[in-house]
């Protein structure tokens, strides 16, 4: 297993673009998480995925933030209209779902979003 | 609403010196508890967890944590420190059964040869 991975690693992007970030979380980890972290703080949870369906979404994620999981498999993170206050390192995470390692989630190496 | 506390912002410590990186929870229920590590440049890593059981937890590394309900603390030990340990560290609660985390603002320790 490879473990969670997440593309781009890198994104610079100017102010009202869109852009979009994928995670593949590790095989048959029925759950996903997507988190945002900005400088000197920690994590901060944005959405939650069990298999396809979208069951939790933070009051930090405005209309301009969008996920998806199709088919249950990878996720991708869309930001409309980019704003400055957008720039942060999106991470995510995934779990099996099932007894006590449900409660450990596996965090891939981030996005870093800049944008200018 | 569940929230965390990191005490410290930084601790610098002298290699082979004890360390303990503290936390505080507020919380309404039950949780369960997490100590992640952020090394430069890399994702955040699980050092140990508390589920259920015993409050004396061991993780990876030669790190252990204990729980204390009255308290509502989950601090974190290392008897003696590496240059290696040099990381950033993050405390975490859950308390849905679904897992989603809540993380404390990352406290940074430093390890001096």
């Amino acid at each position: 297993d490879t473990g969670v991975s997440q593309n781009p690693r890198h994104k610079i992007t100017k102010r009202g673009q869109n852009v979009t970030f994928r995670c593949d979380p590790i095989s048959e980890h029925n759950r996903l998480y997507w988190y945002r972290q900005t400088l000197g703080q920690g994590p901060e949870f944005l959405t939650y995925f069990q298999n396809e369906a979208q069951l939790e979404k933070s009051r930090l994620l405005s209309d301009r933030f969008s996920a998806e999981r199709p088919k249950g498999s990878f996720s991708t993170l869309e930001i409309q209209r980019t704003e400055q206050g957008d720039s942060a390192m999106y991470l995510c995470a995934s779990s099996s779902g099932f007894g006590r390692e449900a409660y450990e989630q596996y965090f891939g190496p981030g996005t870093r979003l800049t944008v200018t | 609403a569940q929230s965390v506390t990191q005490l410290d912002s930084q601790v610098p410590v002298f290699e082979e010196a004890p360390v303990e990186l503290r936390c505080n929870y507020s919380s309404s229920v039950s949780v369960y508890l997490f100590w992640y590590v952020q090394y430069p440049n890399q994702g955040l890593q699980l050092l140990l967890k508390y589920l259920s059981g015993s409050t004396l937890v061991k993780g990876i590394n030669g790190f252990e944590a204990e729980f204390n309900k009255s308290q509502t603390s989950f601090h974190l030990r290392k008897p003696s420190v590496h240059i290696s340990d040099t990381a950033e560290y993050f405390c975490a609660v859950s308390e849905t059964s679904y897992g989603k985390l809540t993380f404390g603002q990352g406290t940074i320790l430093t390890v001096h040869p």
